[in-house]
């Protein structure tokens, strides 16, 4: 399954809020009516961190700032205003079918 | 709080073997309710997910095909402890190797990364 996102380098406005596009070539929608989609954000210098699993749910200690939303093929993580501290690479992850598959990543700075 | 932590060379010389192992604290690598993974990260390929293993009443494996006839994914029951065997080596294997974590089909524990390196 490949993964794209958009765009791929985001400037943002402390207190603005931000949105990530991304979409896989088949549907993540699994039988069981959970999307298998999840997002990640990579600090500078650091693994990433989980943001998102099954497209909407936050991850335990993850702002609600950050919500995900979205089925089949596309998907929107949303930043409702954001803070210094949220600059970094965006990721999408599909954990539907072996290989797991990521997108090309989303580059956010402050403007 | 689980804790990976990773150990392994820094350099590796083309056709040889890579060996990474990953400590796990705060769980067991043989808990049934998550998967163990490995994932790397280059310039020139991104985040690529290379493989896991998990423990549901027996042993699974899964593979990406760009891995699948070099790599080996072991779990260390006697350490609590998660191993990655990478087979003839070449430059693009160049990468930060990540031990990770899958619960509720998100990865949410990484490892620090081992960046590891192909060359003579």
């Amino acid at each position: 399954i490949v993964m794209t996102q958009s765009p791929l380098s985001l400037p943002v406005t402390p207190g603005e809020p931000a949105s990530i596009s991304c979409r896989s070539s088949q549907s993540l929608l699994h039988s069981n009516g959970y999307n298998f989609l999840s997002w990640y954000l990579q600090k500078p210098g650091q693994s990433p961190q989980l943001l998102i699993y099954l497209g909407s749910n936050r991850a335990s200690g993850v702002p609600d700032r950050f919500s995900g939303s979205g089925s089949g093929t596309d998907f929107t993580l949303k930043i409702s205003r954001v803070v210094a501290e949220d600059v970094g690479v965006y990721y999408c992850m599909q954990v539907l079918q072996i290989p797991f598959t990521f997108g090309p990543g989303t580059k956010v700075d402050i403007k | 709080q689980v804790q990976l932590l990773q150990s392994g060379p820094g350099l590796v010389k083309p056709s040889q073997t890579l060996s990474l192992t990953c400590a796990i604290s705060g769980d067991s690598v043989s808990d049934n309710d998550v998967s163990w993974d490995w994932i790397r990260q280059s310039p020139s390929r991104g985040l690529e997910w290379l493989g896991r293993t998990y423990y549901r009443s027996r042993w699974f494996y899964d593979y990406a095909e760009s891995v699948r006839n070099r790599m080996t994914i072991s779990p260390d029951t006697s350490r609590n402890n998660l191993l990655l065997e990478l087979i003839s080596v070449t430059p693009e294997d160049t990468a930060l190797y990540y031990c990770v974590r899958g619960y509720s089909h998100g990865m949410d524990v990484w490892g620090q990364g081992t960046a590891v390196t192909v060359s003579s």
